[in-house]
């Protein structure tokens, strides 16, 4: 059974540091790896999908990593600011046709001005 | 602009009434998904459908039923509301490539 972890579930840093989310699952048959950001009280925004394929993918100051075969993704803010604050999900995506997704319980950042 | 719409934002029902989630996509996907999301919990898959015509149960549909009205419209039924049912509800659709999943804004709804 796909169980996906995120470590730390909490993390606080001053702004400008440059910064890592880790993300780790159990099965290494995965379709594609999603991460998330969520704002307080609100829905999920997209941040960057990687296919099981690629090893990374980038946006601006994201960059989202993978190794299947060590069942780990990271994700890394650059010069982080305070509006990174929010809680970062990842969640894999089996292979199939339904494409459900295994979430992990995210990381609360804080970064302070 | 683009996206997956959901309403209500809010509601409270009291425990036995009924109400009906709607989520509709106008990006042209083929899956749609719902989920709660619960403290502590994370979130978990109620129903899905993978294309116009198909549902599928989830981990947790026990409570609910969904209809795929069309391409664009996939809706969430409480038949009577029970105070576990307390959550936020977010509705998602899916595209293969590009962005992958994109979600709603929730519907935060309480049993009381």
């Amino acid at each position: 059974k796909q169980e996906v972890t995120q470590i730390p579930a909490a993390l606080s840093v001053p702004e400008g540091e440059n910064l890592v989310l880790n993300c780790s699952f159990t099965d290494s048959a995965i379709y594609n790896l999603q991460w998330f950001r969520q704002d307080p009280g609100k829905g999920l925004t997209s941040l960057l999908l990687i296919q099981s394929s690629q090893r990374e993918q980038t946006s601006g100051r994201l960059n989202a990593s993978l190794d299947k075969s060590s069942g780990r993704s990271t994700l890394y803010i650059a010069a982080s600011q305070p509006g990174d604050s929010a809680t970062y999900l990842c969640a894999v995506s089996r292979a199939g046709n339904n494409r459900k997704l295994i979430w992990g319980l995210g990381t609360s950042l804080a970064v302070n001005p | 602009n683009a996206g997956v719409t959901q309403t209500p934002k809010f509601q409270v029902l009291k425990t036995g009434q009924s109400m009906t989630l709607q989520c509709a996509q106008d990006m042209n996907h083929n899956s749609m998904y719902w989920y709660r999301q619960d403290p502590g919990m994370g979130l978990r898959l109620i129903y899905y459908s993978a294309s116009e015509g198909t549902t599928d149960k989830g981990e947790v549909p026990n409570g609910y039923n969904v209809s795929r009205l069309n391409k664009r419209e996939f809706s969430l039924r409480l038949e009577s509301a029970a105070p576990s049912q307390t959550s936020v509800y977010l509705c998602a659709s899916f595209r293969e490539r590009g962005i992958g999943y994109t979600f709603g804004s929730g519907t935060r709804l309480t049993v009381v």
